[in-house]
């Protein structure tokens, strides 16, 4: 079936220090990847996303490159700050209905 | 503009009891779902609707049921509580559309615990 596999966390981090979270994703169709974040006591919410091979989602200072040879939409930001603490969660699309997500990356960054 | 608000945001349980998580969305999304959020696990899809009247089993329905009686609510309900269903539970809506078009919009989420 469909699903999607990212880095377990959690990931520890200082200011201004670069952020990479893996994930990588099996599906039988052709789909759109997502990254949504969750930040304390909230809800998920969309980070940014990428619908095709090669297509590059950014947000906030985060890209993810949409890479169809290597199945991986890995998350990257250059310089994080201590508001970019949160849960990351990786998730893919292939109907018009359903996503199915990873179990989510913890991501806590010191000033 | 509330979005998706769910309640209550915390409650427990008794093993057998059984319960309503309220659901509703303000922002005329056809498509509603609900998911349970366990720790290490991501998130699993228990129901979901894609229009009033409307619903069909995600990956983890047995223990639940909903109903989608209007598009802004969509409350899920929980028959005869068990411990392993101690969870987060998130509601969440969308307008649909194919794949990359479909972005969910998320409640804050109920902190449900089964004793």
């Amino acid at each position: 079936g469909d699903s999607v596999t990212q880095m377990e966390g959690p990931v520890t981090l200082s200011e201004e220090a670069f952020l990479t979270i893996n994930c990588t994703y099996t599906a039988t169709g052709y789909p759109s990847l997502f990254w949504y974040v969750q930040y304390p006591g909230e809800g998920l919410q969309l980070l940014l996303k990428a619908t095709k091979a090669d297509d590059k989602g950014s947000n906030k200072g985060f890209e993810a490159t949409y890479r169809k040879e290597t199945t991986s939409f890995h998350l990257e930001k250059g310089s994080v700050q201590v508001s970019d603490s949160a849960v990351y969660f990786c998730a893919l699309s292939v109907n018009d209905y359903k996503l199915s997500f990873g179990a989510g990356t913890t991501v806590t960054v010191r000033a | 503009n509330a979005g998706v608000t769910q309640t209550p945001k915390f409650r427990i349980l008794k093993i057998g009891q059984s319960m309503t998580l309220q659901c509703t969305q303000d922002m005329n999304h056809n498509y509603m779902y609900w998911y349970r959020q366990d720790p290490g696990m991501g998130l699993k899809l228990i129901y979901y609707s894609v229009g009033a009247g409307i619903t069909d089993k995600g990956e983890v329905p047995n223990g639940y049921n909903v109903s989608r009686s209007t598009t802004e609510d969509f409350p899920l309900r929980l028959e005869l509580a068990a411990p392993s269903q101690t969870s987060v539970y998130f509601c969440a809506s969308s307008f649909g559309g194919m794949r990359g078009a479909n972005v969910l919009t998320f409640g804050a989420g109920s902190r449900l615990t089964v004793l």
